[in-house]
């Protein structure tokens, strides 16, 4: 079945820097990526989602790239703020599975005012 | 327009014990995924379902169990529990028989097994 790895497993960030997220998987009939964030105690929520058929998605200061042939897919976050402090998750779906995503491990990241 | 619930909050059980947890979808949405999210590790997909029927099942033994009701809302049953089932519960609703894409997730349940 699908694995996905997930890098790094903290990461910490100073207000204003950039953060990047790495995810690999393993089967290649995935293609659907999504991210989400989740703070503590709360609900995953999804930021931002990418299909194999793109190869970089925008929504303001987040943004997400695939690499297909490397299959590798990661998560940027610009000019970062202390409220996108959380934990992050990549996954990974194979459309005609029926949606079943696959978790990495997750993220937490910390970003320091 | 209501995201997903999920009831119960929090829920404390013995080994041996069963439980049902219960979710509702988001308004308009037909599929319902159940995953269990263990401290400090990303959520583990259990099963997915969609037209009352459990239509993907992930590595997970047989006492879990699900239901889904005609008004989309399901249940997630685990019998004869064990410690290792202490878990945040989670569901996930989407629309277009899962092949729309964007799970949306529910709060969870907060399962404890002493």
């Amino acid at each position: 079945g699908e694995n996905v790895e997930q890098h790094p497993s903290t990461l910490s960030v100073q207000e204003g820097d950039s953060a990047v997220i790495k995810c690999t998987y393993s089967d290649s009939a995935s293609n659907y990526f999504p991210w989400y964030k989740q703070e503590l105690g709360k609900r995953p929520q999804l930021i931002i989602d990418i299909r194999s058929n793109v190869g970089e998605k925008k929504d303001q200061r987040i943004a997400v790239t695939l690499n297909k042939t490397a299959k590798h897919f990661s998560l940027h976050i610009t000019e970062t703020q202390p409220e996108d402090s959380a934990v992050y998750f990549c996954a990974a779906s194979i459309n005609n599975a029926g949606n079943m995503l696959t978790f990495g491990g997750g993220t937490r990241l910390m970003v320091k005012p | 327009d209501a995201g997903v619930t999920q009831s119960p909050t929090h829920l404390i059980k013995t080994r041996g014990q069963q439980v049902t947890l219960r979710c509702s979808p988001k308004s308009g949405h037909d599929t319902v995924s159940w995953y269990q999210q263990a401290l400090g590790q990303g959520p583990q997909f259990i099963f997915q379902y969609y037209e009352e029927e459990e239509r993907q099942r992930g590595n997970f033994p047989d006492r879990f169990s699900g239901h889904q009701y005609p008004n989309y809302s399901s249940e997630l049953n685990v019998n004869a529990l064990l410690l290792g089932d202490s878990a945040l519960y989670l569901c996930a609703s989407s629309s277009g028989g899962g092949v729309a894409v964007g799970q949306f997730f529910g709060p969870g349940t907060r399962l404890t097994v002493l």
